[in-house]
């Protein structure tokens, strides 16, 4: 399996615009969550899907961003408008439903934003 | 989920043991103790998980105290690939239940030829 893979690995942008971040977890896997990193505040956890339904978005900082998953295989984060603290690297990862054997999240490798 | 506690920083030589400890005086009984470690400039990535028992696998293995209110990570013997951040993370896993990884600061570890 190729891992998780998101796209694209790096994104400059104005403040003001539209930026979309893609996910795609790995095959099977029925939970994938998104997470953003920066210096100050480390690894925080946006939001999840659960069989692709968003169970919980609570970590979402504001109405400028949305996630979405439309299928299995496919999911993205909005955000609209950018703004300059937006920067970050954005992760996305997957897992599968706990049962036998461990579900550990596998980590995409990150889309680091930039928002000038 | 409980809170974890870790050094910043730890440095340790090539090829000789390094142990990391974590802090965990508020875990609950259904708390699993879960390491993950995030290379430079990649995702992190799962490295050894435990509930009461020491545990071992390729990667490291897993000590944990007898009170569970303390764990370590020991990394037999540190190669350069394993300079990272090492995070300690208490997750729920009891019936099934999908708890949230909750990142704290992790430890530094740097790795000296």
């Amino acid at each position: 399996d190729a891992g998780v893979i998101q796209s694209p690995r790096h994104e400059v942008t104005e403040m003001g615009q539209e930026v979309t971040l893609r996910c795609k977890p790995i095959s099977g896997h029925d939970y994938l969550f998104w997470y953003r990193q920066t210096m100050m505040r480390g690894l925080e956890l946006l939001i999840y899907f659960n069989n692709n339904v968003p169970i919980d978005d609570s970590g979402m900082p504001e109405d400028r961003f949305s996630a979405k998953m439309p299928n299995a295989s496919f999911s993205t984060l909005k955000i609209q408008p950018s703004e300059p603290r937006d920067s970050a690297v954005y992760f996305c990862a997957s897992s599968s439903t706990p049962g036998q054997y461990y579900n550990e999240q596998f980590f995409g490798p990150g889309t680091r934003l930039t928002v000038l | 989920d409980a809170k974890t506690t870790q050094p910043n920083s730890m440095e340790s030589n090539e090829e000789e043991p390094v142990h990391l400890p974590c802090n965990h005086s508020t875990i609950s009984g259904t708390d699993y103790i879960h390491w993950y470690r995030q290379l430079p400039s990649q995702g992190p990535e799962y490295v050894i998980h435990g509930l009461t028992s020491n545990v071992n696998n390729r990667m490291a293995s897993l000590a944990i105290a007898e009170d569970r209110k303390s764990s370590t990570l020991i990394l037999h013997r540190a190669t350069l690939r394993d300079a990272a951040v090492y995070y300690c993370i208490l997750r729920d896993n009891y019936g099934g239940s999908q708890g949230n990884l909750i990142f704290g600061k992790g430890t530094k570890l740097s790795v000296k030829p």
